[in-house]
Order: C-alpha cells, then sequence, then structure tokens
C-alpha cells in the first residue's frame, strides 16, 4: 500500500530561523494536502497542492509539490513560537483517502 | 458554522468495557472519516464512508472494532471488548472531496 515519509521526526529551533520538514510517497500522488496539529488540538488543514512543480505560500510558509509528484516540502521563514505544533504532510492518491505522514514536531524556543 | 462535533471529549473505562465513540459531521459533508493517533502509530485512518456507505475499512484493527453510518449526520465508532492498547486519541474528520475538517477527538484511555 501506499507509504507516506516524513523527515524530520523532531526540529528544536531558536525563534527566528528557518525551518524545512520533507514529504516522500512511495506512489505517484493525485495531490498532497498539509496539516497543522498544536499540542492537544486536532489536525487543521493548511493547504492543498494539485499541478506538478507547484509553489504556494501563505505568508511565512512556503510548499512546493515535486516535479514527479511524490515529494513535498514546507518552508517556514523566520519561524516564530506561534509556529509551534506537529506539521503532516498527507497523500491523497485520486480515492479521496489522505495516507499521513508521520509529522514533523516542531519546537521553537523563544 | 459548527464544525465536526465528537463525543465524549475523554472516556476512560476498564478492559473488556464496550466502548462508543460519535460523530456529527459538517452539514453537507459526504465523505466521513475515523482516524486513531497514538505515539508509536501516528495519524492511521480506521475506516472512510462515502454518503453514508463504507468505502474502505481496511484500517479497522480487528473484529472488536465495528463503524456505523446510519445517517449523513451521525457516525460511530464501537469497541467490544475494549482492550489497553486501544488507548489512543479517536479523531473523526468529514470533507467534501477536499480538505478534511477534523473534530477535537475523544481521548480514550482503557485501564
Amino acid at each position: 500500500g501506499q507509504q507516506v515519509m516524513q523527515i524530520p521526526q523532531y526540529q528544536h529551533v531558536q525563534e527566528g530561523e528557518d525551518f524545512t520538514t520533507y514529504c516522500n510517497s512511495s506512489t505517484t500522488l493525485s495531490n498532497i494536502q498539509w496539516y497543522k496539529q498544536r499540542p492537544g488540538g486536532h489536525p487543521v488543514f493548511l493547504i492543498q497542492l494539485v499541478k506538478s512543480g507547484e509553489v504556494k505560500k501563505q505568508k511565512r510558509l512556503t510548499f512546493q509539490f515535486g516535479e514527479a509528484k511524490k515529494n513535498s516540502s514546507l518552508h517556514i521563514t523566520a519561524t516564530q513560537t506561534t509556529d509551534v505544533g506537529t506539521y503532516f504532510c498527507a497523500g491523497d492518491n485520486a480515492g479521496n483517502m489522505l495516507t499521513f505522514g508521520g509529522g514533523t514536531r516542531l519546537m521553537v524556543k523563544p | 458554522d459548527a464544525g465536526v462535533i465528537q463525543s465524549p471529549r475523554h472516556e476512560v473505562t476498564e478492559m473488556g468495557q464496550e466502548v462508543t465513540l460519535r460523530c456529527k459531521p459538517i452539514s453537507g459533508h459526504n465523505s466521513l472519516f475515523w482516524y486513531r493517533q497514538t505515539m508509536m502509530r501516528g495519524l492511521e485512518l480506521l475506516i472512510y464512508f462515502n454518503n453514508n456507505v463504507p468505502i474502505d475499512d481496511s484500517g479497522m484493527p480487528e473484529d472488536r472494532f465495528s463503524a456505523k453510518m446510519p445517517n449523513a449526520s451521525f457516525s460511530t465508532l464501537k469497541i467490544q471488548p475494549s482492550e489497553p492498547r486501544d488507548s489512543a486519541v479517536y479523531f473523526c474528520a468529514s470533507s467534501r472531496g477536499g480538505p478534511q475538517h477534523f473534530g477535537d477527538g475523544t481521548r480514550l484511555s482503557i485501564l
């Protein structure tokens, strides 16, 4: 079955430093979605990427979808304490079901 | 607009007891998903309903787990009998085929 791997598992950064999490799927995806889960909370949808090579930005967050539609990344510029949480990628292979990566837990030191 | 509503928020019970988790999806959403989240296994899809029909239940761990969706506004996930290894946070999510909207989850502890 489809597998989605995400690295790193954890990342500690100093406030103001950049952060990147990488996502890799074992199969070609129809689209990829990114979610953020705050400690004690539930996953919240951030963005969906559909096109090969697509790049989307949300303020300090930049999302990329690979040319082969098998990998993706999320980059946060100048992290803030409000960025703390676990970031999940989730691959959709056109069956409407998502396979979630293991998540990257981001911790930000003020 | 109300989001996905799950109940109870917390459940603590002894092993062997029946546990029923409930979910009310967002009105108008035709897809409903049950997930289980643990530190060891991450976020796992248990079962997916589309238009109230179970489409994929390959993630359901074993026969002790069952899920129903009697109508478009209600779903249940039942564990009978429960075991300590079932302790986890159970999320329900709904969608209209795009982004999924998650409920606050049920934190289940089986003693």
